[in-house]
């Protein structure tokens, strides 16, 4: 199976600027995590979707949005960019079932985000 | 809301020595997982431990879920180059429908 793909791997934004990241899943994983990962605050849940409904989010502005589709596959928005977003973009698929999130987390190799 | 924490944040080992690091976490949880990140890399699942005071190993790693269910360890006998890395613990949050990970433990081993 062909693990989970983020695209682009690399992205230079300027402020004020908005971006969109997009993850495909593991095949068959209905579940998808966006994690932010910085040095200073480690890994930070943004939200998870399953089959097309965000169950969670975190505690990050409304700035940050998702969406998932019909085929897993994700995007995450982040508008109005500022410096304080650079950042790892991870996310992670799992084979959740039901309401419960099955909790084996499969990352891709992330997004990583540079706001000048 | 629920915290996971982990000690030490850092070390720095010598080949051939033993490491462990903690993981604390602020409510009980109904598993315990552990990934590790490479440097430049992206956490990759180790093991899921989810039964109290259930030990695994996987050939030099060493892993422990507490009797209460609220702290973990992870345990590298004879640490060797290829262990560097940042390990993190994590657990699912009351609702399971997120993972809360820990601070992590970054591990530097001198050859």
């Amino acid at each position: 199976k062909a693990g989970v793909t983020q695209t682009p791997r690399y992205l230079i934004k300027t402020r004020g600027q908005q971006v969109t990241l997009s993850c495909s899943p593991i095949s068959g994983h209905r579940s998808v995590s966006w994690y932010q990962q910085t040095p200073g605050q480690g890994l930070q849940f943004l939200f998870e979707y399953f089959s097309e409904t965000q169950r969670n989010k975190g505690n990050f502005p409304g700035r940050f949005s998702g969406r998932q589709f019909s085929n897993s596959r994700s995007e995450m928005n982040v508008s109005t960019l500022e410096l304080g977003d650079s950042a790892l973009y991870l996310c992670a698929s799992s084979p959740s079932t039901g309401l419960k999130l099955v909790t084996e987390a499969f990352f891709g190799q992330g997004t990583r985000l540079t706001v000048v | 809301g629920q915290q996971v924490m982990q000690i030490p944040q850092y070390q720095h080992v010598q080949e051939g020595e033993d490491f462990t690091t903690y993981c604390n976490s602020s409510t009980t949880l109904s598993n315990i997982q552990w990934y590790k990140q490479r440097p430049g890399g992206h956490p990759v699942f180790l093991i899921q431990l989810v039964k109290s005071g259930e030990v695994k190993k996987q050939k030099r790693l060493t892993f422990q879920f507490g009797e209460a269910k609220k702290n973990s360890s992870l345990h590298i006998t004879a640490t060797q180059t290829t262990d560097v890395g940042t390990y993190f613990c994590a657990g699912p949050n009351t609702g399971f429908q997120k993972l809360v990970f820990g601070t992590g433990t970054r591990l530097l081993v001198s050859p």
